[in-house]
Protein backbone atom coordinates (compact mmCIF):
# COMPACT_ATOMS: atom_id res chain seq x y z
CA UNK A 1 0.00 0.00 0.00
CA UNK A 2 1.44 3.52 -0.94
CA UNK A 3 1.73 5.87 1.69
CA UNK A 4 1.53 9.74 1.89
CA UNK A 5 3.30 11.22 -1.09
CA UNK A 6 4.35 14.99 -1.05
CA UNK A 7 5.38 17.10 -4.35
CA UNK A 8 7.87 18.56 -4.39
CA UNK A 9 10.27 17.25 -1.96
CA UNK A 10 12.55 20.16 -2.38
CA UNK A 11 11.31 23.91 -3.36
CA UNK A 12 13.34 27.45 -3.67
CA UNK A 13 11.82 30.78 -4.57
CA UNK A 14 12.32 33.90 -4.20
CA UNK A 15 10.08 36.44 -2.06
CA UNK A 16 6.73 37.26 -3.64
CA UNK A 17 6.64 33.89 -6.05
CA UNK A 18 3.66 31.74 -5.94
CA UNK A 19 4.45 28.07 -4.99
CA UNK A 20 1.89 24.83 -4.92
CA UNK A 21 2.36 21.87 -2.88
CA UNK A 22 0.68 18.61 -3.79
CA UNK A 23 -0.23 15.75 -1.24
CA UNK A 24 -1.79 12.38 -2.27
CA UNK A 25 -3.04 10.70 0.65
CA UNK A 26 -3.51 6.88 1.68
CA UNK A 27 -5.99 5.16 -0.64
CA UNK A 28 -9.15 5.59 1.26
CA UNK A 29 -8.17 8.36 4.00
CA UNK A 30 -10.75 10.99 4.50
CA UNK A 31 -8.83 12.86 6.96
CA UNK A 32 -5.95 14.64 5.75
CA UNK A 33 -4.13 17.37 7.26
CA UNK A 34 -1.52 19.83 6.79
CA UNK A 35 1.42 20.79 9.05
CA UNK A 36 4.48 23.01 8.81
CA UNK A 37 8.15 22.60 10.65
CA UNK A 38 9.73 25.81 11.49
CA UNK A 39 13.68 26.14 12.11
CA UNK A 40 13.25 22.88 13.92
CA UNK A 41 10.42 23.76 16.00
CA UNK A 42 7.11 22.34 16.63
CA UNK A 43 5.12 20.90 14.34
CA UNK A 44 2.51 23.07 13.67
CA UNK A 45 -1.10 22.05 12.38
CA UNK A 46 -2.38 24.48 9.75
CA UNK A 47 -5.42 22.92 8.53
CA UNK A 48 -7.86 19.63 8.40
CA UNK A 49 -9.80 18.19 5.44
CA UNK A 50 -12.73 15.42 5.81
CA UNK A 51 -13.10 14.20 2.42
CA UNK A 52 -13.27 17.49 0.21
CA UNK A 53 -14.42 20.02 3.53
CA UNK A 54 -12.20 22.06 5.19
CA UNK A 55 -13.15 20.78 8.93
CA UNK A 56 -10.89 22.76 10.74
CA UNK A 57 -8.33 25.80 9.26
CA UNK A 58 -7.50 27.72 12.85
CA UNK A 59 -4.25 26.85 12.01
CA UNK A 60 -3.92 28.51 8.29
CA UNK A 61 -1.29 31.81 8.85
CA UNK A 62 -2.69 34.54 7.13
CA UNK A 63 -4.58 34.37 3.39
CA UNK A 64 -1.41 34.14 1.36
CA UNK A 65 -2.36 30.19 1.94
CA UNK A 66 -4.55 28.47 0.55
CA UNK A 67 -5.67 24.47 0.51
CA UNK A 68 -8.19 23.08 -1.27
CA UNK A 69 -9.11 18.68 -1.97
CA UNK A 70 -11.20 18.83 -4.49
CA UNK A 71 -13.05 15.57 -4.70
CA UNK A 72 -11.61 14.67 -1.94
CA UNK A 73 -8.59 12.51 -3.01
CA UNK A 74 -4.99 14.64 -3.19
CA UNK A 75 -4.61 18.31 -1.80
CA UNK A 76 -3.07 21.53 -2.57
CA UNK A 77 -1.29 23.74 -0.16
CA UNK A 78 -0.97 26.89 -2.64
CA UNK A 79 1.33 29.96 -1.13
CA UNK A 80 1.02 32.96 -2.91
CA UNK A 81 3.32 35.53 -2.77
CA UNK A 82 5.22 33.84 -0.43
CA UNK A 83 7.67 35.36 1.98
CA UNK A 84 10.80 34.58 3.83
CA UNK A 85 9.04 33.80 7.27
CA UNK A 86 7.39 30.93 5.03
CA UNK A 87 10.47 28.61 4.74
CA UNK A 88 9.87 25.52 6.75
CA UNK A 89 8.92 21.83 6.01
CA UNK A 90 5.56 21.60 4.85
CA UNK A 91 4.08 17.82 5.94
CA UNK A 92 0.82 16.24 4.83
CA UNK A 93 -1.01 13.38 7.10
CA UNK A 94 -3.80 11.57 6.45
CA UNK A 95 -5.65 9.21 8.84
CA UNK A 96 -9.15 6.80 8.44
CA UNK A 97 -12.23 7.64 9.70
CA UNK A 98 -12.16 4.25 11.69
CA UNK A 99 -8.92 5.60 14.15
CA UNK A 100 -9.47 7.40 17.32
CA UNK A 101 -7.99 10.53 14.79
CA UNK A 102 -4.55 9.93 17.12
CA UNK A 103 -2.42 7.86 14.19
CA UNK A 104 -2.11 9.66 11.54
CA UNK A 105 0.43 8.92 8.66
CA UNK A 106 2.85 11.78 7.32
CA UNK A 107 4.41 12.19 4.26
CA UNK A 108 8.02 13.34 4.26
CA UNK A 109 7.81 16.27 3.48
CA UNK A 110 8.25 19.40 1.22
CA UNK A 111 11.08 21.70 2.20
CA UNK A 112 10.34 25.07 1.13
CA UNK A 113 12.96 27.72 0.87
CA UNK A 114 12.13 31.25 0.07
CA UNK A 115 14.73 33.45 -0.64
CA UNK B 1 -6.22 25.96 23.64
CA UNK B 2 -3.58 23.20 23.61
CA UNK B 3 0.24 23.43 24.99
CA UNK B 4 2.79 20.55 25.70
CA UNK B 5 6.21 21.03 27.36
CA UNK B 6 9.17 18.45 26.37
CA UNK B 7 12.77 18.71 26.63
CA UNK B 8 14.82 20.05 23.53
CA UNK B 9 17.43 17.96 23.80
CA UNK B 10 18.52 14.58 25.55
CA UNK B 11 21.89 12.36 24.99
CA UNK B 12 23.01 8.80 26.03
CA UNK B 13 24.79 5.88 25.39
CA UNK B 14 24.00 2.78 23.51
CA UNK B 15 22.72 0.15 25.44
CA UNK B 16 21.20 2.72 27.82
CA UNK B 17 17.72 3.67 29.24
CA UNK B 18 16.26 6.93 28.35
CA UNK B 19 12.84 8.46 29.35
CA UNK B 20 11.57 11.68 27.55
CA UNK B 21 8.64 13.38 29.25
CA UNK B 22 5.77 15.60 28.18
CA UNK B 23 3.01 18.20 29.80
CA UNK B 24 0.52 18.91 28.22
CA UNK B 25 -2.63 21.58 29.06
CA UNK B 26 -5.82 20.98 26.97
CA UNK B 27 -9.31 21.83 26.93
CA UNK B 28 -10.66 18.44 27.60
CA UNK B 29 -8.49 15.88 26.56
CA UNK B 30 -9.00 12.22 24.02
CA UNK B 31 -4.71 10.87 24.31
CA UNK B 32 -1.17 11.30 24.31
CA UNK B 33 0.46 10.43 21.34
CA UNK B 34 4.16 10.01 20.42
CA UNK B 35 5.68 9.97 16.93
CA UNK B 36 9.97 9.62 16.18
CA UNK B 37 11.01 11.66 12.91
CA UNK B 38 14.51 10.97 11.42
CA UNK B 39 16.20 13.53 9.84
CA UNK B 40 15.14 14.61 6.36
CA UNK B 41 12.19 12.20 6.59
CA UNK B 42 8.83 11.74 7.91
CA UNK B 43 7.19 11.49 11.38
CA UNK B 44 5.92 8.14 12.50
CA UNK B 45 3.74 6.81 14.79
CA UNK B 46 5.26 5.27 18.00
CA UNK B 47 2.61 4.83 20.71
CA UNK B 48 -0.55 6.40 21.81
CA UNK B 49 -2.09 6.23 25.50
CA UNK B 50 -5.65 6.86 25.82
CA UNK B 51 -5.84 5.50 30.06
CA UNK B 52 -3.68 5.94 32.72
CA UNK B 53 -0.83 3.77 32.84
CA UNK B 54 1.93 2.17 30.53
CA UNK B 55 1.71 0.97 27.70
CA UNK B 56 5.09 -1.55 26.25
CA UNK B 57 5.71 -2.14 22.37
CA UNK B 58 9.02 -3.90 22.06
CA UNK B 59 11.69 -1.29 23.51
CA UNK B 60 9.54 1.39 23.90
CA UNK B 61 6.80 1.88 26.57
CA UNK B 62 4.87 4.71 26.83
CA UNK B 63 3.43 5.95 30.01
CA UNK B 64 0.35 8.72 30.82
CA UNK B 65 -1.24 10.17 33.72
CA UNK B 66 -4.35 12.44 33.55
CA UNK B 67 -4.48 13.67 36.70
CA UNK B 68 -0.82 15.24 36.14
CA UNK B 69 -1.14 16.07 32.41
CA UNK B 70 1.69 14.21 31.94
CA UNK B 71 3.43 11.29 29.99
CA UNK B 72 6.47 10.19 29.20
CA UNK B 73 8.54 7.84 26.37
CA UNK B 74 10.66 5.47 27.63
CA UNK B 75 13.11 3.66 25.27
CA UNK B 76 15.22 0.83 26.38
CA UNK B 77 18.25 -0.95 25.26
CA UNK B 78 19.68 2.63 22.94
CA UNK B 79 20.48 1.78 19.29
CA UNK B 80 22.47 4.56 17.58
CA UNK B 81 19.34 4.57 15.11
CA UNK B 82 17.01 5.63 17.93
CA UNK B 83 18.90 9.46 17.76
CA UNK B 84 15.63 11.26 15.93
CA UNK B 85 13.49 13.35 17.02
CA UNK B 86 10.56 12.45 19.48
CA UNK B 87 6.99 14.35 19.80
CA UNK B 88 4.46 14.18 21.58
CA UNK B 89 0.87 15.03 20.72
CA UNK B 90 -2.20 14.97 22.11
CA UNK B 91 -6.22 15.44 20.77
CA UNK B 92 -8.29 17.54 22.57
CA UNK B 93 -12.48 18.65 21.91
CA UNK B 94 -11.47 21.96 20.60
CA UNK B 95 -9.72 20.49 17.69
CA UNK B 96 -9.69 16.89 15.95
CA UNK B 97 -6.15 17.32 14.70
CA UNK B 98 -3.30 16.52 16.69
CA UNK B 99 -1.92 19.12 18.29
CA UNK B 100 2.25 18.65 18.32
CA UNK B 101 4.75 19.52 21.24
CA UNK B 102 8.43 21.04 19.79
CA UNK B 103 10.37 17.63 19.64
CA UNK B 104 12.71 16.67 21.50
CA UNK B 105 15.84 15.45 20.00
CA UNK B 106 17.84 12.23 20.64
CA UNK B 107 21.43 11.84 20.36
CA UNK B 108 22.48 8.56 20.88
CA UNK B 109 26.19 7.85 21.14
CA UNK B 110 28.53 5.25 21.14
Amino acid sequence: EAGVTQFPSHSVIEKGQTVTLRCDPISGHDNLYWYRRVMGKEIKFLLHFVKESKQDESGMPNNRFLAERTGGTYSTLKVQPAELEDSGVYFCASGSTGTSGNTIYFGEGSWLTVV
Amino acid sequence: GQSLEQPSEVTAVEGAIVQINCTYQTSGFYGLSWYQQHDGGAPTFLSYNALDGLEETGRFSSFLSRSDSYGYLLLQELQMKDSASYFCAVRDKGRRALTFGSGTRLQVQP
